[in-house]
Order: structure tokens, then sequence, then C-alpha cells
């Protein structure tokens, strides 16, 4: 079946801009997750959700960063008044519910110029 | 805090060669242990998880408490085992993973 989609998979900005990233989970899938990845390093968990709710949303780096899954499947990871910092992989994974596999997606790779 | 350290960025062994790729943690609860794999130009996916207790591909990791070590080992390492490895915690009180920084495993022929 399907695995996890995101879109774009590239997405090129200019420093100040507004960007969304989509992802669309496994179906069924209740638990969704945000990691983002710097060169060279593990993911960094962002937030995840169990159902439309953000369970946890403690690595959020600052408020410009904001997610939503307003129907419970689809979540959109919206950054504001984007950085060169933010410049990294953005990864989702889904798990069928919390505690089990995360199934990850290919990632969306974020350059700010 | 809870921290996750692969102490090599690179291995590199030859086809036939036993592997081990460490991984050290520090919590002071019960963890829950994870090696994941990224092939080249593939996504992230699941290795193993130490609640299996599975042989995946060959890989075993023993989660060691006394020594907070998830190690990960294979007898005799094939070609296709060259990828990235992460090695990855959980904790018993939410479900984010907490990453190390991986290493690249290169199989030599």
């Amino acid at each position: 079946g399907a695995g996890v989609s995101q879109t774009p998979s590239n997405k090129v900005t200019e420093k100040g801009k507004y960007v969304e990233l989509r992802c669309d989970p496994i179906s069924g899938h209740t638990a969704l997750y945000w990691y983002r990845q710097s060169l060279g390093q593990g993911p960094e968990f962002l937030i995840y959700f169990q159902g439309t709710g953000a369970a946890d949303d403690s690595g959020l780096p600052n408020d410009r960063f904001f997610a939503v899954r307003p129907e419970g499947s689809v979540s959109t990871l919206k950054i504001q008044r984007t950085e060169r910092g933010d410049s990294a992989v953005y990864l989702c994974a889904s798990s069928l519910s919390l505690a089990d596999e995360q199934y990850f997606g290919p990632g969306t790779r974020l350059t700010v110029t | 805090a809870q921290r996750v350290t692969q102490p090599e960025k690179l291995l590199s062994v030859f086809k036939g060669a036993p592997v081990e790729l460490k991984c050290n943690y520090s919590y002071s609860g019960s963890p829950e242990l994870f090696w994941y794999v990224q092939y080249s130009r593939q996504r992230l996916q699941l290795l193993l998880r130490h609640i299996s207790r599975e042989s995946i591909k060959g890989f075993t990791a023993d989660l060691n408490k006394g020594e907070t070590s998830f190690h990960l080992k294979k007898p005799f390492a094939q070609e296709e085992d060259s990828a990235m490895y992460y090695c990855a915690l959980s904790t018993d009180s939410n479900y984010q993973l907490i990453w190390g920084a991986g290493t690249k495993l290169i199989i030599k022929p």
C-alpha cells in the first residue's frame, strides 16, 4: 500500500517568507510525527499528533513554527518568517497508534536563501 | 535530559567481517531503544527495536542497562549493509524519538 508521502520534495524560499510543508500519513494511522534533520545530524523531534490534537509540541524551536492536523489525517507544518537556520530536511512519520512502529516519509528538503 | 550518542561517524569494514555499531544513551528511566537504517536514496526504516528481540537481516542488538548501551551487531557483513544507521530512544513518558547523529557503514568488497 501507499506509504507516507510528503510534498513538496524540495522547497527553496527566501529569508523572511512563509512556507507550508505537507504530510500525508498512511491511511488509518492515528499518530503523526514531525522531525527535522540538519546536515550531518540525526533527526530532531518537533511535534506529534494523536488524532487531531498536538499531543506533544515541545520540540518546536520557537513560535514561528506551527503544525496542524485538522481532520486527523493530513498534516501541515507551517514556518513563518523563515531564517537560513531553518534549512534542513523535514521528515514526517506516522504510526498506527502511539508506541507503534513509525513509518517515515521521504522528507522535504527546505532551503532558505 | 535524554541523549543518544553514536561515537563513530563512519565505520568501514570488509565484506564477511563482523560489524558492531555503537550506541550509548543517557536516561534514568526505562527506555525503549531502536535502530533505524537509511539506504542510499531511500527513506528511514525501522531495523529493530529492543522489545521485539528479533534478528533482522542478521542484525541483533541487546539492551545493556548497566552500560546504558544498545550496540548493533552482525557477525558477517554484506555489501548491501552499506547505509546510514541511527540509534534512537523513546522514554516511558512520551513517544517522541531522540536520535543519535548516525553512523555511516561502508562494507568494502
